[in-house]
């Protein structure tokens, strides 16, 4: 059973708007982590942010912040003010801390910046 | 702070071949992950080392083996290369915190193997 899902495969955003990437997740494990990474054309996979299950205020980091609805399994990326270096693959992932440091990965959503 | 290294960041082998990977965590990260990225199969977990131990392993052949040093410096090890083993290769380092919990994960910028 996929345990993140990804419904976006492509989204467009003009420069300087907002954006939201959408993320659910399935686990019967109490604890565990979420995660968003950035993979630019270059490959690298860039860190962030991340968001621990007991967590009770949604994390932010700089631009990003991430909308936990714990209840509905969901764990959005929210980008503010889009910037053209933005344009990238966005995976969410999640980690059981059962299964110390696993990741599972959702299939991604390419992200297009629009100037 | 140095991020991951991983070296080499680009190889090409031929099918039969063996290779050899390799990746150093950020100082101080205990754990090391290896995935493998293809466009077909997305990003697959293949296995974990902490404190020189595989403490979880993915779905994938026997052929896939990996190790960790002392130092928390990992490799990981492809022998009887197939075609379909070409793919990203990146390693992830995380502090190992207390109880099991792994914290923040980090990645180097990958091996791009190629095998023709």
């Amino acid at each position: 059973a996929q345990k993140i899902t990804q419904t976006q495969p492509g989204m467009f955003v003009q420069e300087k708007e907002a954006v939201t990437l959408d993320c659910t997740y399935d686990t019967s494990d109490q604890s565990y982590g979420l995660f968003w990474y950035k993979q630019p054309s270059s490959g690298e996979m860039i860190f962030l942010i991340y968001q621990g299950s007991y967590d009770e205020q949604n994390a932010t980091e700089g631009r990003y912040s991430l909308n936990f609805q714990k209840a509905r399994k969901s764990a959005n990326l929210v980008i503010s003010a889009s910037q053209l270096g933005d344009s990238a693959m966005y995976f969410c992932a999640m980690r059981e801390d059962t299964l110390g440091g696993k990741l599972i990965f959702g299939q991604g959503t390419e992200l297009s910046v629009k100037p | 702070k140095a991020g991951v290294t991983q070296t080499p960041r680009y190889l090409i082998k031929t099918r039969g071949q063996q290779v050899t990977l390799s990746c150093s965590p950020i100082s101080g990260h205990r754990s090391v992950s290896w995935y493998q990225q293809t466009p077909g199969q997305g990003l697959q977990f293949l296995f974990e080392y902490f404190s020189e131990t595989q403490r979880n392993k993915g779905n994938f052949p026997g052929r896939f083996s990996g190790r960790q040093f002392s130092n928390s410096r990992s490799e990981m090890n492809v022998s009887t290369l197939e075609l379909g083993d070409s793919a990203l290769y990146l390693c992830a380092s995380s502090l190992a915190l207390a109880g099991g919990l792994s914290g923040e994960q980090f990645f180097g910028p990958g091996t791009r193997l190629t095998v023709l």
